[in-house]
């Protein structure tokens, strides 16, 4: 049973424009959620997180909007950029906190 | 500082061999952690531990093994290889439920 969920496999935009992946989830007592951002052959790297508390998340050309009653996260880059042609996921910390939880991920290509 | 830092980057491993994937960290994190990460699948939690001499399975533990006898050191260990192991795995740690912190990974195969 997925608790953290990206239904779309990939994403393609070209460069400038708003990128917009999306996240949802089924536990409603989750109360913080991240993304992380890998590149090939590469770790994950921590991007950008939310609290529940909050609805909106800022970082340069990073937000985080999160809709509580719809169980819904999505993460804003704009301007998009090739350098952030990458696979994105979604995750949240599991209900007992000993670890995160992440979304299948969704393959980001910004074209130029 | 150097992070989480894993070994080997690559393997090839026959069925039935065994093998030991270090993984050391040097931000004196209590929490690490191990994942795989298969082909459009994100990352599912192998096992995790909480702080020296506590370790606990995560959600695909069978066929793992895992010690923690300091904070540093974290590694899995992988007993009879199976095709079905074939993927990559990453190691990660954090000071808690926040923000982890994770290394470049180690991608084995089995053949």
């Amino acid at each position: 049973d997925q608790q953290v969920k990206q239904n779309s496999p990939s994403l393609s935009v070209q460069e400038g424009r708003i990128s917009i992946l999306n996240c949802d989830y089924t536990n409603s007592m989750f109360d913080y959620f991240l993304w992380y951002k890998k590149y090939p052959a590469e770790g994950p790297t921590f991007l950008i997180s939310i609290s529940s508390i909050k609805d909106k998340n800022e970082d340069g050309r990073f937000t985080v909007f999160l809709n509580k009653s719809a169980k819904h996260l999505s993460l804003h880059i704009v301007p998009s950029q090739p350098g952030d042609s990458a696979v994105y996921f979604c995750a949240a910390p599991s209900q007992a906190g000993t670890a995160l939880i992440f979304g299948k991920g969704t393959t980001l290509s910004v074209s130029s | 500082n150097a992070g989480v830092t894993q070994t080997p980057k690559f393997r090839i491993l026959k069925i039935g061999q065994s093998m030991t994937l270090q993984c050391t960290q040097d931000m004196n994190h209590n929490y690490m952690y191990w994942y795989r990460q298969d082909p459009g699948m994100g990352l599912k939690l192998i096992y995790y531990s909480v702080g020296a001499g506590i370790t606990d399975k995560g959600e695909v533990p069978n066929g793992y093994n895992v010690s923690r006898s300091t904070t540093e050191d974290f590694p899995l260990r992988l007993e009879l290889a199976a095709p079905s192991q074939t993927s990559v795995y990453f190691c990660a740690s954090s000071l808690g439920t926040g923000e982890a912190f994770f290394g470049q990974g180690t991608r084995l195969t089995v053949v």
